[in-house]
């Protein structure tokens, strides 16, 4: 069976320190991947998707970077933390692009003090 | 741009039942989903209805799709306390774009 991993669960840092989020699925070949962050009462943001190594499309110009260094991993980057960045980031990937169902990981949370 | 809309928060009384809805934008959706998010957890997949169908039942949940009018919702029967959650609706949008979520409806559950 599939599942997704996310690492790590919480992190606490302070402005302007670099980020790294890791997202990993097993269980799968080829999958869609996506970043999204969850902020207080804003929904579900979708940062950034990828249909293949390498491949990464972005949806909101910001701070954050994503990269896909292997087939069944996605990274979340930035070179400097704002406050805004605080929020709950959550990894998902699919079998098909578009209309294809999501499987959720369990998140991270990042407060950025 | 496409935007799915929720209204935020949802109250109701143990044992009676919820209704979320959704007001979705694109017409040529094929899928519409609801996801559960629990505190602090990921979403999961609650249950989905195919564009060509009026209503799906599974247990205490019934979705209803009036595709004239861009609407979902989705009904627990005997809302119990574990249902307390957010319920997000997405659409699929057309090409090949990921799917497009509401901002999500919180659910509380008074015992």
């Amino acid at each position: 069976s599939q599942t997704i991993h996310q690492w790590p669960a919480t992190l606490v840092q302070p402005v302007g320190s670099p980020l790294s989020l890791e997202c990993t699925v097993e269980g799968t070949s080829n999958p869609n991947l996506y970043w999204y962050r969850q902020a207080a009462g804003r929904g579900l943001q979708l940062l950034f998707y990828s249909v293949g190594i390498g491949q990464i499309s972005s949806e909101v110009p910001q701070n954050l970077s994503a990269s896909r260094p292997q087939d069944r991993q996605f990274i979340l980057s930035s070179k400097k933390l704002l406050l805004s960045d605080s929020g709950f980031y959550l990894c998902a990937w699919s079998v098909l692009a578009g209309a294809g169902e999501q499987f959720f990981g369990p998140g991270t949370r990042l407060t950025v003090l | 741009g496409e935007d799915v809309e929720q209204s935020l928060f949802l109250s109701v009384r143990e044992g009676d039942s919820s209704v979320i809805n959704c007001t979705y934008t694109d017409s040529s959706s094929t899928y519409l989903y609801w996801y559960k998010q629990e505190p602090g957890a990921g979403l999961q997949l609650l249950t989905y209805i195919f564009s060509n169908m009026d209503m799906k039942q599974d247990q205490r949940l019934t979705v209803l799709l009036n595709k004239k009018d861009k609407h979902l919702s989705l009904r627990i029967a005997d809302t119990q306390t574990g249902d307390s959650a957010i319920y997000f609706c997405a659409e699929t949008p057309s090409g090949n774009t990921p799917l497009v979520f509401g901002k999500g409806t919180r659910l509380s559950v008074i015992a």
